[in-house]
């Protein structure tokens, strides 16, 4: 079974500063994502990794992804408030129906 | 295209109560989730379907029971609501093994009284 860890699970930062959250996975996954979630709503897709050494990036936030290590991170640069929400990262299971595992997320407020 | 509806949006059940929530694709997807949030644990697999008549058991199932009767709606029963069931409900979708989008409905957010 596909188990996914993410650390930290809460992240207070100042604007301006960066950090990375990691998310590490127990078995191979043919795919990783990750997702925000503002309070009180659905995920919203960031990213999909599809290989080794695949990197994206989308305004202030980068995501990398180590299937030799089964590691992802999501780099967060220069954070600014609206970046604050819960990030979730999750592996593919092929033996669930390709079902989402999820990690259980990354708490991140910045601060003024 | 409406995407993924969740039906109720909210709900308020007594303990023992049971109820039924709808999820509904119009995108022709052949897989569909359903998942339940509760703080602290991320989002946890009840149950899925890979195609229409099909359903399996994911890491939660206890007190719940899907059916997938049409490939559109999947469908969360309760049978005899309990306080340990009060959590956010998620249905996804997704066209296929090949393809790596999912597409998450709003929630359902339910209480059990």
């Amino acid at each position: 079974e596909l188990k996914v860890e993410q650390n930290p699970l809460f992240l207070s930062m100042q604007e301006g500063k960066n950090y990375t959250i990691y998310c590490n996975y127990s078995t191979t996954s043919d795919r990783l994502y990750w997702y925000r979630q503002d309070p009180g709503k659905s995920l919203e897709s960031l990213f999909v990794l599809l290989s080794n050494g695949a990197v994206k990036q989308e305004g202030r936030l980068m995501a990398s992804l180590d299937t030799k290590a089964r590691l992802s991170t999501l780099h967060i640069t220069a954070a600014v408030h609206d970046l604050s929400a819960t990030y979730f990262c999750a592996g593919r299971d092929t033996n669930s129906g390709y079902a989402l595992n999820f990690g259980k997320g990354t708490s991140l407020l910045v601060t003024p | 295209n409406a995407g993924v509806t969740q039906t109720p949006k909210f709900r308020v059940l007594k303990t023992g109560q049971s109820m039924t929530l709808l999820c509904a694709q119009d995108m022709n997807h052949e897989y569909m989730y359903w998942y339940r949030q509760d703080p602290g644990m991320g989002l946890r697999l009840i149950h899925y379907s890979v195609g229409e008549g099909t359903t399996a058991k994911g890491e939660v199932p206890d007190g719940y029971n899907v059916s997938r009767l049409k490939k559109q709606n999947f469908l969360l029963g309760l049978e005899s609501a309990a306080p340990s069931q009060t959590s956010v409900y998620f249905c996804a979708s997704s066209y296929s093994r090949a393809n790596y989008g999912y597409t998450f409905g709003s929630g359902t957010r339910l209480t059990v009284v």
